[in-house]
């Protein structure tokens, strides 16, 4: 099946520091690329969708200077969380699709635990 | 306004037994439903996809049933193991769009 991959899976940072994170389709192609944020307890929450080579689009409430997101290839996308501060710690998830068609599946990534002191 | 929620919240069963767990949506219309498995501090995992057209999809010891009619779904697992143990989301796609509502969620423990 199709296999998502993110890196890294656990990271902890002074706040006012910036983090990236990276996830990459490892099988396929992503023609699309979604972030998501995750508290305790609680379900995701979309945070912006990137397609390769255009910019993302952001979540309503979601600050798009403060979460940089490129999509600069196919198999790639990162998150930078800049500036951190620690109510930015939560677990972060990506996922990708393959396809154009709205139906296609999103395939999650593990996760990243981002953790700012 | 597009919501997808899940009861119980939480659940424990002894391992080897039977459990069902709820969705109720009022996504409308929606071209599929999922339902993803999460183990903790990992990311979701696939386990059926329904259309809107079809009645029940197995995967193994799980087993998702959809009555668009209600706008419920269940997702029954049979035989549980200790493995079982994690949080089971369903997850609606509402026609036109890409994007996932994901419901609340259901903990579940199964204990030894």
């Amino acid at each position: 099946g199709a296999v998502v991959s993110q890196h890294p899976s656990r990271v902890i940072c002074k706040s006012g520091t910036s983090v990236k994170i990276e996830c990459r389709s490892l099988d396929f192609q992503a023609t699309t690329m979604f972030w998501y944020r995750q508290f305790p307890k609680q379900s995701l929450m979309l945070m912006a969708t990137s397609n390769e080579g255009s910019k993302a689009t952001y979540e309503q409430g979601v600050e798009k200077d403060k979460f940089l997101i490129n999509h600069a290839s196919l198999t790639l996308s990162t998150l930078t969380v800049t500036s951190a501060h620690p109510e930015d710690s939560s677990f972060y998830i990506c996922s990708a699709r393959e396809g154009r068609t709205l139906t296609d599946t999103q395939y999650f990534g593990p996760g990243t635990r981002l953790t700012v002191l | 306004k597009n919501q997808v929620e899940q009861s119980p919240q939480s659940l424990i069963i002894l391992e080897g037994k039977n459990c069902t767990l709820q969705c109720n949506y009022t996504v409308s219309p929606f071209s599929n439903l999922r339902w993803y498995k999460q183990d903790t501090g990992r990311g979701p995992v696939s386990l059926t996809i329904m259309t809107f057209s079809e009645n029940t999809k197995s995967n193994g010891r799980y087993t998702a049933t959809l009555d668009a009619d209600t706008k419920q779904s269940s997702l029954h697992i049979t035989a549980s193991q200790l493995s079982d143990s994690a949080s089971y989301i369903c997850v609606v796609s509402p026609i036109g769009t890409y994007k996932y509502i994901f419901g609340t969620g259901t903990r579940l423990k199964v204990l030894a």
